[in-house]
């Protein structure tokens, strides 16, 4: 079946606009993460929703970072006023389930968004 | 926060030579996960580990969860070319997200 879609794979934009990051889910996946990675560097967390409950937005850098799941499918990773040190590859996963304490579903990734803040 | 560490943070190796890289973190975990990031592409899944002292293998791949759970092992068996990417461990310690390590970079050299 499909896997996750991000949209777009490329993104330039210059210094101070704001950007709409799009994250389409497997169909059926509860849990939808976003993740920054900038190059040659690890994943920094960033948002996590599950079903209807309130996101954990413990991982956004600042208040220009911001994102919606609209019901309980897409999501859009919006930056605000974009900075230089944006730049990276934003990546979206999604899970069957978030998993108990215990255990973890595992996340399926999705190819990325390369954004470029010029 | 939670940290993962991982070492190395690079690796190069002959094809044919093993291969390892150690995730450690200094609170216990509820379980781990290994991904595996190909260059230009996007990190995929490649085992889940939950039980204290577990080994799981895939082929050539050799993976442990520490008897007490606060580290874990990714070992490669005669490397390939197609081995050749970035190895995360990705932990969680009870809430819903995973703390993803900082990777180690395989080069294999032909």
């Amino acid at each position: 079946g499909a896997g996750v879609s991000q949209s777009p794979s490329n993104k330039v934009t210059e210094k101070g606009k704001d950007v709409e990051l799009r994250c389409d889910p497997i169909s059926g996946h509860t849990a939808l993460y976003w993740y920054r990675q900038s190059l040659g560097q690890g994943l920094e967390f960033l948002i996590y929703f599950q079903g209807n409950s309130a996101p954990d937005k413990s991982g956004l850098p600042s208040d220009r970072f911001s994102a919606e799941r609209t019901g309980g499918s897409v999501s859009t990773l919006t930056i605000q006023r974009t900075q230089q040190e944006d730049s990276a590859v934003y990546l979206c996963a999604s899970s069957s389930m978030p998993g108990t304490s215990r255990t973890s579903y595992e996340q399926y990734f999705g190819p990325g968004t390369r954004l470029t803040v010029t | 926060g939670q940290q993962v560490m991982q070492i190395p943070q690079y690796q190069h190796v002959q094809e044919g030579e093993d291969f390892t890289t150690y995730c450690n973190s200094s609170t216990t975990l509820s379980n781990i996960q290994w991904y595996k990031q190909r260059p230009g592409g996007h990190p995929v899944f490649l085992i889940q580990l939950v039980k204290s002292g577990e080994v799981k293998k895939q082929k050539r791949l050799t993976f442990q969860f520490g008897e007490a759970k606060k580290n874990s092992s990714l070992h490669i068996t005669a490397t390939q070319t197609t081995d050749v990417g970035t190895y995360f461990c990705a932990a969680k310690t009870g809430a819903n997200n995973l703390f993803f390590g900082t990777g180690t970079r395989l080069t294999v050299i032909p």
